[in-house]
């Protein structure tokens, strides 16, 4: 069975400081991750993935996670967070069969 | 291009009828997703297309729930008898192959309102 955790259901930040959104997966076999953003009233968009390849991921708008096998970890961050960072944040794992299992989602705010 | 389209953006009922939820997915994906998102949860899998055929079913929650997809394209979820916990926003996603690792994009999504 899979599953993710996503710690903290809502996090503020403030313009300009770091960013950390944590993902705690379960998997008994090795898994693809995801990063998902959802602005207000918009489909969920990709911001990285993944799948088996360098541990360490870059995606779009400077985000980027890093796969820790040993932490069953794939924490997304950005260095600086800008005010349009703001928007809700899923972590999704997958595997061969195609099912997508999604976290509860993390809301981030950006403090002027 | 045009990204993946979903209708109604938002349907409001009463328990007991008969709904449909449409999907038009981006052109030339073969592979159509289904998602439930229930208020302050993450999406939900329901069903997986792939071309015309249902690959994958295992997510619908019971068979008042039924989705098709005649013609590898659009897709249509259908669910009879609506109950008040049938509520939720209804997310449909496309990808262009069938893999585990292949990008998926979301659709807006209906929210789905049962009186």
């Amino acid at each position: 069975a899979q599953s993710v955790t996503q710690l903290g259901s809502h996090v503020s930040v403030s313009e300009g400081a770091l960013v950390l959104l944590r993902c705690n997966y379960s998997s008994s076999v090795p898994p693809y991750l995801f990063w998902y953003v959802q602005y207000p009233n918009q489909g969920l968009q990709l911001l990285l993935k993944y799948t088996s390849a360098a541990t360490l991921v870059k995606g779009i708008n400077g985000f980027e996670a890093e796969f820790k096998k040993s932490e069953t970890s794939f924490h997304l961050t950005k260095p600086s967070a800008h005010m349009s960072d703001a928007a809700e944040y899923f972590c999704a794992v997958s595997q061969a069969s195609n099912q997508f299992y999604f976290g509860t989602g993390t809301s981030l705010t950006v403090i002027p | 291009g045009a990204g993946v389209s979903q209708t109604p953006s938002n349907k409001v009922t009463e328990k007991g009828k008969y709904v449909e939820l449409r999907c038009d997915p981006i052109s030339g994906h073969t592979a159509l997703y289904w998602y439930r998102q229930s208020l302050g949860q993450g999406p939900e899998f329901l069903i997986y297309f792939q071309g015309t055929g249902a690959a994958d079913d295992s997510g619908l929650p019971n068979d008042r729930f039924f989705a098709v997809r005649p013609e590898g394209s659009v897709s249509t979820l259908k669910i009879q008898r609506t109950e008040r916990g049938d509520s939720a926003v209804y997310l449909c996603a496309s990808s262009l192959n069938p893999g585990a690792t292949d990008t998926q994009y979301f659709g807006p999504g209906t929210r789905l309102t049962v009186l």
